[in-house]
């Protein structure tokens, strides 16, 4: 069954640091890539989403994320995050033959002023 | 920008009721969608609805659960006998058309339900 493994649970970093958010995915196949982010009380946004191509993908507000085929790997990057990027970040999945979505446990990360 | 609205924001039902959950997705969009996260767990997929019919549905999906879509614009979830477990937050979501399209899902903000 596919599944998606988000390893860090909880991130606290200060104003500037550089983050890197850790996302594995299980399926055999052909998949869509997607990071949705929630700020509190607000619905899950769409950040940044791979198809195929270019293995580096840019998002909103400064997000990239990067997929390594050989790796099951679609890590989330942001060199100097922002006390505004406070929120939960989840990562999903979807295979290409289906639409359904298949989201990690989510990141909670905390940016301290 | 259009947006996935889902109503009312928080349910509070007695155990053994029927609720149901109301979405209004964005009005072009084709593929309409139900995902839940119990507190503390990953958000987990219910069922996905085309043409107006249900196109999958996960393990979860029993037969308490139904899905509508009574008009043009409405999507609702209903869960005919609630049960404490199924408190959680639950998710509307909604996709256009085309190969690529009908990947991305706009979220909407949810609706918490509890189960008293």
């Amino acid at each position: 069954a596919q599944s998606v493994s988000q390893h860090n649970h909880h991130v606290i970093l200060s104003e500037a640091a550089s983050l890197e958010l850790g996302c594995n995915y299980s399926y055999g196949g052909t998949v869509n890539l997607f990071w949705y982010v929630q700020y509190p009380g607000q619905h899950l946004q769409l950040l940044l989403k791979y198809f195929s191509g270019d293995p580096l993908v840019k998002g909103i507000k400064g997000f990239e994320a990067e997929f390594i085929k050989s790796k099951f790997s679609f890590n989330l990057r942001k060199p100097s995050v922002q006390w505004s990027d406070t929120a939960e970040y989840f990562c999903a999945v979807t295979p290409n033959t289906g639409n359904q979505f298949y989201f990690g446990t989510g990141t909670s990360l905390t940016v301290i002023p | 920008e259009p947006e996935v609205t889902q109503t009312p924001s928080h349910q509070v039902t007695q155990m053994g009721q029927e609720v149901i959950l109301r979405c209004v997705p964005i009005s072009n969009h084709l593929y309409f969608y139900w995902y839940r996260q119990i507190l503390g767990q990953k958000v987990e997929f219910l069922v996905s609805f085309y043409n107006n019919e249900i196109s999958e549905k996960s393990e979860i999906f029993d037969d308490q659960f139904s899905v509508e879509r009574p008009d043009g614009s409405n999507f609702t979830l209903k869960i005919r006998s609630t049960k404490l477990e199924d408190s959680a937050m639950y998710f509307c979501a909604s996709s256009g058309g085309g190969a690529r399209a009908k990947n991305i899902q706009y979220f909407g903000a949810g609706t918490r339900l509890s189960v008293l």
